[in-house]
């Protein structure tokens, strides 16, 4: 079984431009999940589909990232225009639909895509 | 407001011996989950053990246990036996309520070397 995969592994763009992060979550997986780790700092939460919806968005830091996740299968995750903040890595994650009896639901990540702002 | 404190930036540990991660939350929540992920350089996340609020024994996954201490808000991670290739970064992270679905909340991390 394939896992997580995350499109480019590195990206190095200017201010003002516009970069998209794909992510291919495991198949099956309806819950995809994004993050991200700025440097030196906290892994955060950045948004959750379940299949092709927004479950959570509460941590897109602002109207420049816009998600999609057209079908339930990959996502795209695009910064526009992208500033100097944005630096960091981003990664994604997948879990399965919880199943009756498992107490919990482990998240797959990905290897991240470090992108970099200058 | 959900808080995971890792309050090692950096460890290290000589070769066959234990090490122990600290970790602590704070949480409102009755229902929790506690996670501990590692990322080794090449940059991927991997699932190491997990403790969820209502288990009375401590999670144990081979060479990996979880010293749970739910009264101090602790959910310490035990790596028995060092080896080398543990050399990576240890996240702690925790899941609030009830569900496959939720959101993790991660510390900072501590970078763990193990020394031959």
């Amino acid at each position: 079984e394939a896992g997580v995969t995350q499109f480019p592994s590195h990206s190095v763009i200017e201010k003002g431009q516009t970069v998209t992060l794909r992510c291919d979550p495991i198949s099956g997986h309806d819950n995809l999940y994004w993050y991200r780790r700025v440097m030196g700092k906290e892994i955060k939460f950045l948004l959750h589909f379940v299949k092709e919806s927004k479950q959570d968005e509460s941590g897109m830091p602002n109207n420049r990232f816009l998600a999609e996740r057209t079908g339930g299968t990959y996502s795209t995750l695009k910064v526009q225009p992208a500033e100097l903040e944005d630096s960091g890595v981003y990664f994604c994650a997948s879990s399965r639909e919880r199943l009756a009896g498992i107490s919990y639901n482990e998240q797959f990540f990905g290897p991240g895509t470090r992108l970099t702002v200058l | 407001a959900q808080k995971i404190t890792q309050t090692q930036p950096g460890m290290f540990v000589q070769e066959k011996e234990a090490v122990t991660l600290d970790c602590t939350y704070d949480t409102s929540d009755q229902s929790y989950g506690l996670f501990w992920y590692k990322q080794p350089s090449s940059g991927e996340m991997i699932f190491l053990i997990y403790q969820g609020s209502y288990d009375e024994q401590n999670a144990t996954e081979g060479r990996y246990s979880l010293n749970f201490q739910k009264a101090r808000k602790s959910a310490n991670l035990v790596i028995s036996a060092s080896q080398l290739g543990d050399s990576a970064m240890y996240f702690c992270a925790m899941r609030e309520g009830e569900g496959g679905y939720n959101k993790l909340i991660f510390g900072a991390g501590t970078r763990l070397a193990v020394h031959p």
